[in-house]
């Protein structure tokens, strides 16, 4: 049973490039979410998915950001003209759930973003 | 709004030391809680969860954590640590109100001397 699946693992990348980071969940989850985490701070919440769905987008957000879940299984999110203080980590995570309740999540091992 | 707090940023204990790290949530529904593990090096690891049933739930390694609703707390507790447990230990809530996101706490770094 393979986890959650990100990459690449670590991006550095110039100001004003556009970067983009992949996401597989664990198979048959039908919620997939994308975390941003700085050093000394917990994960925060950008944006999340129900099978294809893009359900919540978080004010962190800015226009800057966009995700996608075509078909339910993979996600990307990308970052247009990247600044310094996109500098973090971006975690994606993955959960099953039936209902409103009972749902853990399951994190990747995020991937690494410094803009120079 | 759902918030998490965690009262400790960082703690430094001996070996065989007890733990306690302290949570305090703000959420207006069904609430579940977790707390979430990173050592050094590695990803975000589940070690305890609660939905309902009894407050006192038992994790992983040792661990144990106690919901009590009159006080919005979560807080994890280990009889006695180990210098393997140096790692940053994370508080969550999720639920059915404000959408099924989880919103973590800030995390509290715990480092063991051996």
């Amino acid at each position: 049973d393979t986890g959650v699946s990100q990459n690449p693992r670590h991006k550095i990348t110039k100001r004003g490039q556009n970067v983009t980071f992949r996401c597989d969940p664990i198979s048959e989850h039908n919620r997939l979410y994308w975390y941003r985490q700085t050093l000394g701070q917990g994960p925060e919440f950008l944006t999340y998915f129900q099978n294809e769905a893009q359900l919540e987008k978080s004010r962190l957000l800015s226009d800057r950001f966009s995700a996608e879940r075509p078909k339910g299984s993979f996600s990307t999110l990308e970052i247009q003209r990247t600044e310094q203080g996109d500098s973090a980590m971006y975690l994606c995570a993955s959960s099953f759930a039936r209902g409103p309740s009972g749902n853990t999540i399951y994190f990747g091992e995020g991937s690494w973003l410094t803009v120079v | 709004a759902q918030s998490v707090s965690q009262h400790n940023h960082h703690v430094i204990l001996s070996e065989a030391a007890s733990l306690e790290l302290g949570c305090n949530y703000s959420y207006g529904g069904t609430v579940n809680l977790f707390w979430y593990v990173q050592y050094p090096g590695q990803h975000l690891q589940l070690l305890l969860k609660y939905f309902s049933g009894d407050p006192l739930v038992k994790g992983i390694k040792g661990f144990e954590a106690e919901f009590i609703k009159s006080k919005f707390s979560f807080n994890l507790r280990k009889p006695s640590v180990q210098w393997s447990d140096t790692a940053e230990y994370f508080c969550a809530v999720g639920g059915n109100t404000g959408g099924f996101k989880t919103i973590f706490g800030a995390g509290t770094r715990l480092f063991v001397k051996a």
